[in-house]
């Protein structure tokens, strides 16, 4: 199957500061890409979705000015958690279509904001 | 509000016992229905799909059973393994680009 890449795999930061995601199509392009978070022993929540060449939708309840995204082409969009909090503390997925319409899952990134 | 619920929480099987997994949604627009497999510390894999055409598939030891009618479907993995032992999530899609909703998942432990 297809493979998306993210990184970092884990990141440790401190309050207020700035935290940029990225996720990688390797082997296809996405001209979609999807966002989700995960907390501890918890589902997968979709926050947004990442368009190539236009704005990203963001999920009901999530702030777009906390989490900005970019879909900067068609194998990269980055997620940045901007003026990070302990609460922002968290386990980001992200996910892409192929061409064949199949999503596959990148590794996660583990956030933990000190 | 929960679009894809699944049961149960938790499961414990012993080697070699069939492992049964049920999730029933609301949406109607759902038109692909995949369950994922996921290790500590790792994103979902893609384990096995039906669409709401098909009432059961089946790959390896894994197979889905789906009923339109009951708006339910369920994953069934036999001969289940200690290395199964991982969180599956059932969950539905309305179309090929679209976004996922995922079921709020099953830990599943096998015991040898």
């Amino acid at each position: 199957g297809a493979v998306v890449s993210q990184h970092p795999s884990r990141v440790i930061c401190k309050s207020g500061t700035s935290v940029k995601i990225e996720c990688r199509s390797l082997d296809f392009q996405a001209t979609t890409m999807f966002w989700y978070r995960q907390f501890p022993k918890k589902s997968l929540m979709l926050m947004a979705t990442s368009n190539e060449g236009s704005k990203a939708t963001y999920e009901q309840g999530v702030e777009k000015d906390k989490f900005l995204i970019n879909h900067a082409s068609l194998t990269l969009s980055t997620l940045t958690v901007t003026s990070a909090h302990p609460e922002d503390s968290s386990f980001y997925i992200c996910s892409a279509p192929d061409r064949h319409e199949e999503q596959f899952f990148g590794p996660g990134t583990r956030l933990t904001v000190l | 509000q929960q679009q894809v619920k699944q049961s149960p929480q938790s499961l414990i099987v012993q080697k070699g016992g069939i492992s049964i997994i049920n999730c029933a949604y609301e949406n109607t627009a759902f038109d692909y229905f995949p369950w994922y497999q996921q290790f500590p510390g790792k994103g979902p894999a893609l384990l096995i799909a039906i669409r709401p055409d098909v009432s059961e598939k089946k790959e390896g030891r894994f197979t889905i059973s789906f009923n339109k009618s009951a708006k339910q479907f369920s994953l069934h993995i036999m001969d289940s393994q200690p290395g199964d032992s991982a969180t599956y999530f059932c969950a539905a899609r309305t179309g090929g680009y679209q976004k996922v909703t995922f079921g709020t998942g099953t830990k599943l432990q096998v015991i040898p």
